[in-house]
């Protein structure tokens, strides 16, 4: 099993709908949890992070993280055009970050 | 805060030289930096873990003697990619390991450095 797994896509939503984007995780005693954006062309660039299990909201962002069942989630509200990129899960094992392969979304004008 | 740079962001070269490839932590000191290498339209690939004042731990598969790290400062890592060959063009990606107002260590990516061996 992958350490992190996260559907490749695309996820194709419209514009202003609400983006879900998933990610399971296998290594039970991981703390942190990230959110990465990369558009094509360019490096990640961090966009949340959650540490405890419930939702955090920032701005459009909302992670959701469930220690339980091994699941962190990323829900984009009023989805923009200016989305439209591949969001890469990443969990803190150890001091080492393992990444998914990223889900593409893409957000129809 | 929190920004970490790279130099230089595109560099195009001859099959058989060497290429430096420097990181940077402009604003946090960096303990731990890591080296991706990205394939168009593939995940990242961690290469290898460099902490400063040690050897680097490179993943399964990536040649230490091609691929040479050195982490000398806590804000500054190189990655030099020796005699390289047209396989070897590809996009390099290095981050650091800072902590934020929370407390917790982060990891801040660089802009990526592309890579073009003719």
């Amino acid at each position: 099993q992958k350490e992190v797994e996260q559907n490749s896509g695309p996820l194709s939503v419209p514009e202003g709908a609400i983006a879900s984007l998933n990610c399971t995780y296998s290594d039970r005693v991981s703390q942190s949890f990230f959110w990465y954006r990369q558009y094509s062309g360019k490096s990640p660039e961090l966009i949340m992070s959650i540490y405890s299990n419930g939702d955090k909201e920032d701005g459009r962002f909302t992670a959701q993280l469930n220690k339980a069942s091994q699941y962190v989630s990323l829900l984009i509200r009023d989805s923009q055009p200016s989305d439209s990129a591949t969001y890469l899960c990443a969990v803190k094992v150890g001091q080492n970050f393992v990444f998914g392969p990223g889900t593409r979304l893409s957000v129809l004008p | 805060g929190a920004v970490v740079s790279q130099h230089p962001s595109w560099v195009i070269c001859k099959s058989g030289t060497s290429v430096k490839i420097e990181c940077r932590s402009l604003d946090f000191q960096a303990t731990t930096m890591f080296w991706y290498r990205q394939f168009p339209k593939q995940s990242l690939m961690l290469m290898a873990t460099s902490n400063e004042g040690s050897k680097a731990t490179y993943e399964q598969g990536v040649e230490k003697d091609k691929f040479l790290i050195n982490h000398a400062s806590l804000t500054l890592s190189t990655l030099t990619v020796t005699s390289a060959h047209p396989e070897d063009s590809s996009f390099y990606i290095c981050s650091a390991k800072g902590s934020t107002s929370t407390g917790y260590n982060e990891q801040f990516f660089g802009p990526g450095t592309r890579l073009t061996v003719l």
